[in-house]
């Protein structure tokens, strides 16, 4: 079974620039989760999806960050503009949340962002 | 509020030594979960365990082993006989249940295995 995929694994940007992280989650995962890491800290949540609803974005800086999950399956977050404190691990995640016993998230290999 | 504390920040042990990563926690729920991610140098973190408040019994895998203590507030994860491979950062976190799959991860522990 295919893990979590996210693309690109490395994106190097100017500031003021726009990005764009694409996730495909795990198949049959209903909700889906993007972290951010900063390096030497644990991931924090950016924003969670159950299906297509954004259930949690408190903490998601909604100035320059967005998210969508269209038809309930991919997922992309853009920053416009980056700034140089966006450099970071971009985190993905998905779960099967319909049964507590089975909502282990499981996490893809991230996107190394690097603002210059 | 929930929060994890790993304050082991680094350790470094030689290869086939046993070694013990700390994990202490707070929360106020009654229910909740306990997790280890592994993130190798790769990036991916990889899961490897899971348990809930009211499972209390330790619980071991192959070289892996965990001790949960509520008593303390504990999750502690023991490697016997390492391997370089087990080089990597290792998160332990918490998510409880009236937060609705909130993890909060501690900061993480970096093993290095010196062959």
């Amino acid at each position: 079974e295919a893990g979590v995929v996210q693309s690109p694994r490395y994106k190097i940007i100017e500031k003021k620039q726009p990005v764009a992280f694409w996730c495909n989650p795990i198949s049959g995962h209903n909700t889906l989760y993007w972290y951010l890491q900063n390096l030497g800290q644990g991931p924090e949540l950016l924003i969670r999806y159950e299906n297509e609803e954004a259930v949690d974005d408190s903490q998601l800086p909604k100035d320059r960050f967005s998210a969508e999950r269209l038809k309930g399956v991919d997922s992309t977050l853009k920053i416009q503009p980056a700034e140089l404190g966006d450099s970071a691990v971009y985190l993905c995640a998905s779960s099967d949340d319909r049964d507590s016993s089975t909502d282990t998230q499981y996490f893809g290999p991230g996107t190394r962002l690097t603002v210059l | 509020a929930q929060k994890v504390t790993q304050a082991q920040t680094e350790i470094s042990v030689v290869e086939k030594e046993d070694v013990t990563l700390d994990c202490v926690y707070e929360t106020r729920d009654t229910t909740y979960y306990l997790f280890w991610y592994k993130q190798p140098p790769s990036g991916e973190l990889v899961f490897l365990i899971r348990r809930n408040s009211f499972d209390e019994q330790n619980e071991i895998s192959g070289r892996y082993s965990w001790n949960f203590q509520k008593s303390t507030s504990s999750f502690n994860f023991t490697i016997t006989a390492s391997q370089v491979v087990d080089s990597a950062v290792y998160f332990c976190a918490l998510s409880e249940y009236s937060s609705a799959s909130k993890i909060i991860f501690g900061s993480g522990t970096r093993l290095s295995i010196r062959p």
